[in-house]
């Protein structure tokens, strides 16, 4: 079975800190992904990435930043956390496939909240 | 721009009953991938189906079945026979079936809530 390893499940943090949130996968799969989860709006897209020191902008990405050395690790920053940045964040894995997509997997999820 | 829509924020169903949760969604993509997902309260998110957009047969895993009608843009997900164990949250979620852009969107999600 695939295993999406988040490093943390609830996170407490003050305004202006600098915040990493580790994702770890261990199927190989080239696509990770970072959510965001707030109630009623669904899980929404911050960043993700298809390969090593590769990165892309999802829907909501400011205020964070990325980064992928290693294949099978993807990590979530928060420059300057701020109380807005309160809520849960889902990391996600996926393999590339040219005919047909694939789910994606998911870890347990980091519940972070910004003091 | 790829956009799904839930209108069922909430639901309650009695155990033993049949539970459609309702998906439409909306895209200019030809070829696109539709995703049923399961988010208990401990939190992971459980992946429950998959429905191709030039798949001719609706999808079908155990319980889950999903009724795809592609010229009514909706993808609603059924459970039979629903049980104490499928109170959760249920996102649908899309994807444009092509090669280098895998991203997902979801919508809102409905908690759906199972009575003994």
């Amino acid at each position: 079975d695939v295993k999406v390893t988040q490093s943390s499940r609830y996170l407490v943090k003050r305004t202006g800190e600098k915040v990493f949130l580790e994702c770890v996968q261990d199927m190989d799969h080239e696509n990770m992904f970072w959510y965001r989860q707030d109630p009623g709006l669904g899980l929404r897209l911050i960043y993700f990435s298809y390969d090593v020191k590769m990165k892309e902008k999802g829907d909501i990405p400011e205020g964070y930043s990325v980064s992928r050395e290693k294949k099978e690790r993807f990590s979530l920053i928060l420059e300057s956390a701020s109380t807005n940045q309160t809520s849960m964040y889902l990391c996600a894995s996926s393999p590339r496939t040219a005919y047909s997509n694939q789910p994606q997997h998911f870890g347990d999820g980091t519940r972070l909240s910004i003091l | 721009a790829q956009k799904i829509t839930q209108t069922q924020p909430g639901m309650f169903v009695q155990e033993k009953e049949a539970v459609t949760l309702d998906c439409t969604y909306d895209t200019s993509d030809p070829s696109y991938g539709l995703f049923w997902y399961k988010q208990p309260s401990s939190g992971e998110m459980i992946f429950l189906i998959y429905q191709g957009s030039y798949d001719q047969q609706n999808a079908t895993e155990g319980r889950y079945s999903l009724n795809f009608q592609k010229a009514r843009k909706s993808a609603n997900l059924v459970i039979s026979a629903s049980q104490l164990g499928d109170s959760a949250m249920y996102f649908c979620a899309m994807s444009p079936r092509s090669f280098g852009n895998e991203k997902l969107t979801f919508g809102t999600g409905t908690r759906l809530t199972i009575i003994p």
